[in-house]
């Protein structure tokens, strides 16, 4: 079976543009989660995303949003990019109350 | 709010030799603990995993007991292998909340040398 996918795998910005993440859940999740890690840090939740609707909101700012489509699949938008963005930007899903199991990634460069 | 502490590392051991890093959580109610391992320019894998007290999560080699009593999940394995250097988080989930976003500590990493 296959797992969590992510998409771009690598990608770089600069400053004040917007960028777009992918995220394709393992086939019967439902539940998809966005986590940000910043280099020499544990991941820090910022979205979860149940049937289309936000479960959760970590401490982040308004310029990240994200949404759920009907296939389960998922994308996160962070808008007006800082340097401080730059991070390692994680999905997981699961079934809710079941572990989560997490893709590769998309490490994110702002110039 | 919950929150994990995990040893500061690095941490370098010599092959075969015993390996412990320390965990310990602050939760309300009856958190779900993990161990997750991240090798070099991947994401996350689960490594183990504890649901209540005095479970023993185990694989690879790799053991965790949760104790409820001093709120930790300590990470063993009995003899490492240079394929076992990675960056190592303990993590927990407040699932009886009904919320089940996951709390990190900001990790160990591993170095193992032959």
């Amino acid at each position: 079976d296959a797992g969590v996918t992510q998409s771009p795998t690598h990608l770089i910005k600069t400053r004040g543009q917007h960028v777009t993440l992918r995220c394709s859940p393992i086939s019967g999740h439902k539940s998809v989660s966005w986590y940000q890690q910043v280099l020499g840090q544990g991941p820090q939740f910022i979205f979860q995303y149940y049937e289309k609707e936000e479960r959760g909101r970590g401490n982040f700012p308004d310029r990240f949003s994200a949404r759920q489509f009907p296939n389960y699949s998922s994308e996160l938008n962070v808008n007006a990019l800082l340097l401080g963005d730059s991070a390692l930007y994680l999905c997981a899903s699961e079934v809710v109350g079941e572990t989560q199991y997490f893709g590769p990634g998309t490490r994110l460069l702002v110039l | 709010g919950n929150s994990v502490t995990q040893m500061e590392g690095p941490v370098t051991l010599s092959e075969e030799a015993f390996l412990t890093i320390n965990c310990t959580y602050t939760a309300t109610g009856y958190p779900s603990l993990f161990w997750y391992v991240q090798y070099p320019g991947e994401g996350l894998q689960l490594l183990l995993k504890a649901t209540k007290a005095d479970d023993k999560g185990s694989n690879k080699g790799f053991e965790a007991t949760y104790r409820k009593e001093t709120t930790s999940f300590h990470l063993e394995k009995g003899s490492v292998q240079v394929s076992d250097s990675a960056v190592y988080f303990c993590a927990l989930s407040g699932r009886n909340s009904g919320n089940t976003p996951l709390v990190f500590g900001k990790g160990t990493r591993l170095s193992v040398i032959a």
